[in-house]
């Protein structure tokens, strides 16, 4: 079990607000993972980290900033919240299978509502 | 990137029917994983199949990895197997590229 909690779960916000998401893992997993999911847009990477303070973007990285200070936490910040924000994030954690060589199996949290108003 | 589209994106089915979910990739992956997003919007793991033919009940996977291309299959399908249904590859960048999923409807 990745052991992934996502928090907060649902949050409204109002415009030009910061807003923090984070994800904690209960395990040493290196990999971890920010989308976000909108209608007709499945889920779209916005940010990932490789380890400690080591991340990068993904195609949806504009407005949105990381941080990873220590491996269980991968925060996500929207530093000045805008409606275009407004979705469900989902962290995810590749973890290795050790029934399957080679196999990086992909664990999604349970998500975070964010509303933009 | 990889670029992942899946087929067909919606699919309205009677209890009981079969379907079959397409994913095809432009590039070849090293890892391949099917999800399941329930009405609650919960993302389940329901395989990683990178090459190879899995089963698990009523549903089960085969991925040709020499065409760039998986399949999940559902067979008598049930109300609970209503939700969106996504595929994701990706190689040795570890980044993970979804499609855009298919939206399942079952009636009873």
């Amino acid at each position: 079990d990745a052991g992934i909690t996502q928090s907060p779960r649902h949050k409204v916000t109002e415009t030009g607000t910061p807003v923090t998401l984070r994800c904690h893992q209960t395990e040493n997993h290196r990999y971890m993972y920010w989308y976000r999911q909108d209608p007709g847009h499945g889920l779209r990477l916005i940010h990932y980290s490789y380890g400690v303070k080591d991340t990068d973007k993904g195609e949806v990285s504009d407005g949105y900033s990381v941080s990873r200070s220590k491996t269980e936490d991968f925060l996500l910040t929207l530093e000045s919240a805008t409606s275009s924000q407004t979705s469900v994030y989902f962290c995810a954690i590749s973890e290795r299978d050790r029934a399957v060589s080679g196999a990086n199996v992909l664990t999604f949290g349970a998500g975070s509502r964010l509303t933009v108003l | 990137g990889i670029q992942v589209e899946q087929s067909p994106p919606d699919l309205i089915l009677q209890e009981g029917a079969n379907s079959t979910l397409r994913c095809n990739f432009s590039d070849s992956v090293n890892n391949l994983q099917w999800f399941h997003q329930n009405p609650w919007g919960q993302l389940i793991n329901l395989f990683y199949i990178p090459s190879g033919t899995k089963q698990n009940g009523r549903l089960s996977a085969t991925t040709v990895a020499t065409e760039r291309y998986s399949l999940l299959y559902i067979s008598s399908s049930q109300t609970t197997d209503s939700g969106v249904y996504f595929c994701a590859g990706w190689g040795g960048s570890y980044i993970p590229t979804f499609g855009r999923g298919t939206s399942l409807i079952v009636h009873p």
